[in-house]
């Protein structure tokens, strides 16, 4: 079984400060780990993702995550906040058969001018 | 490269009707594919999932059932909707193999 939680269902950011969304997970196996970004009313994005090798992975638009096993947890943070970064972000988890995505239960990032 | 179309884009349905949300791959054969529900402050949920043709999973018993009449066409079907279908669903296809989906841009399902 495999499972996701997020731990800020809302986070808001000032323009140009550092963004930090949290992620812990859940696994029987050795997961690998996504984050997707949802613009409203549209489909998802991938942002980046962890598939065993480097445990820093570098995504697109200037957001990265850490995958520590030791605290199961895998946060995409970003260092200064842009405007265009307001959307709801999606901390997913793969395992097992491989089959199978569990999508957490999202975070709305909100960015103030 | 490999697409994925999902349509409509929106739709007002009324309590009782029917449902068809169709999605098709394209680009490549013999996808993972998946339909996902994302209802206010939930997150998404994983409805049906099909490893080939003929082939379905369901995740969540409930009013829906899902088809694959062909390799890269998937479909989401209901026969009498319900109030508490509305929502948005989301297509999305994976290889075999592989380790990361794609997604359609989505149906926002509104049942009146």
């Amino acid at each position: 079984a495999q499972s996701v939680t997020q731990l800020d269902s809302h986070v808001s950011v000032s323009e140009g400060t550092p963004v930090l969304l949290r992620c812990n997970y859940s696994s029987s196996y050795s997961p690998s780990l996504f984050w997707y970004v949802q613009h409203p009313n549209k489909g998802l994005q991938l942002l980046l993702k962890y598939t065993s090798a480097a445990t820093l992975v570098k995504g697109i638009n200037g957001f990265e995550a850490e995958f520590k096993k030791s605290e199961t947890s895998f946060h995409l943070t970003k260092p200064s906040a842009h405007m265009s970064d307001a959307a709801e972000y999606f901390c997913v988890v793969m395992s097992g058969s491989a089959r199978q995505l569990t999508f957490g239960s999202g975070t709305q990032l909100t960015v103030l001018p | 490269s490999q697409t994925i179309h999902q349509w409509p884009a929106t739709l007002v349905q009324p309590v009782g009707s029917p449902l068809s949300l169709e999605c098709t791959v394209e680009g490549t054969s013999n996808p993972n594919l998946y339909w996902y529900r994302q209802a206010a402050g939930r997150g998404l949920q994983l409805l049906f999932y099909s490893v080939g043709i003929g082939q379905i999973s369901s995740e969540v018993p409930q009013n829906l059932s899902a088809s694959r009449p062909q390799d890269r066409q998937f479909i989401l079907s209901s026969k009498k909707l319900l109030l508490s279908d509305s929502g948005f669903y989301l297509c999305a296809w994976k290889k075999g193999g592989g380790t990361e989906a794609f997604f359609g841009q989505g149906t926002r399902l509104t049942v009146v």
